[in-house]
């Protein structure tokens, strides 16, 4: 399958600090990527459906302004939790599609602690 | 009710078994389908698309009924290694397209 690139694997930052993470897609062009939290023992929850060049679709009951998507290229999305707090802590997972329909490549998920 | 739903088991079932998942999904649009497979605290690994006319992979069978909605997963002769959550996943388009999953379902398969 395509291989999709993640990035931290894992990081531990502060209350109130904002942390980026990368997602790539290494050997196609990713129209289309979404990101995704899971807690816990808990199913994938989508966060987000973003498509290159354009505005992330929100899901209900996220905020564009706490978590910022920016899908500038084809190849890499970056997803940013602003001002993180504990209850941010969570297994965050990119995966990227290369034409709408198609199945989805997932990266490797960014497990996120605030402390 | 739902998008997409699973039995979130746990499916408990000793090796060489046969076990199979339903996978229900709501909007008769659905586009395409897939199965997933994800291990404890790693990232869900594409298992299999499921074709209208089914598709088979080894010990490993999907099927999709369109008049029903619903797909299901078929797993022959199980393994020890099998043992992980089983998602299924909806590509509907309603005005976006996106990538919808169930929460999946646990199979343990035990010696």
């Amino acid at each position: 399958g395509a291989v999709v690139s993640q990035h931290p694997s894992w990081v531990i930052c502060k209350s109130g600090t904002s942390v980026k993470i990368e997602c790539r897609s290494l050997d196609f062009q990713a129209t289309t990527m979404f990101w995704y939290r899971q807690f816990p023992k808990q199913s994938l929850m989508l966060m987000a459906t973003s498509n290159e060049g354009s505005k992330a679709t929100y899901e209900q009951g996220v905020e564009k302004d706490k978590f910022l998507i920016n899908h500038a290229s084809l190849t890499l999305s970056t997803l940013t939790v602003t001002s993180a707090h504990p209850e941010d802590s969570s297994f965050y997972i990119c995966s990227a599609r290369g034409t709408v329909g198609t199945e989805a490549f997932f990266g490797q998920g960014t497990r996120l602690t605030v402390v | 009710r739902k998008e997409v739903e699973q039995d979130p088991g746990p499916f408990n079932v000793p090796e060489g078994a046969t076990v199979a998942f339903n996978c229900t999904y709501s909007n008769s649009a659905s586009q395409s389908f897939f199965w997933y497979r994800q291990d404890c605290r790693k990232e869900p690994k594409l298992l299999m698309s499921v074709y209208s006319s089914g598709n088979e992979d080894g010990r490993f069978t999907a099927q999709l009924n369109r008049a029903s909605q619903y797909i299901s997963l078929l797993i022959r002769d199980s393994k020890l290694s099998d043992s992980a959550t089983y998602l299924c996943a909806v590509n509907v388009y309603s005005g976006y397209s996106t990538l919808t999953f169930g929460k999946g379902t646990m199979l343990l398969v035990s010696p």
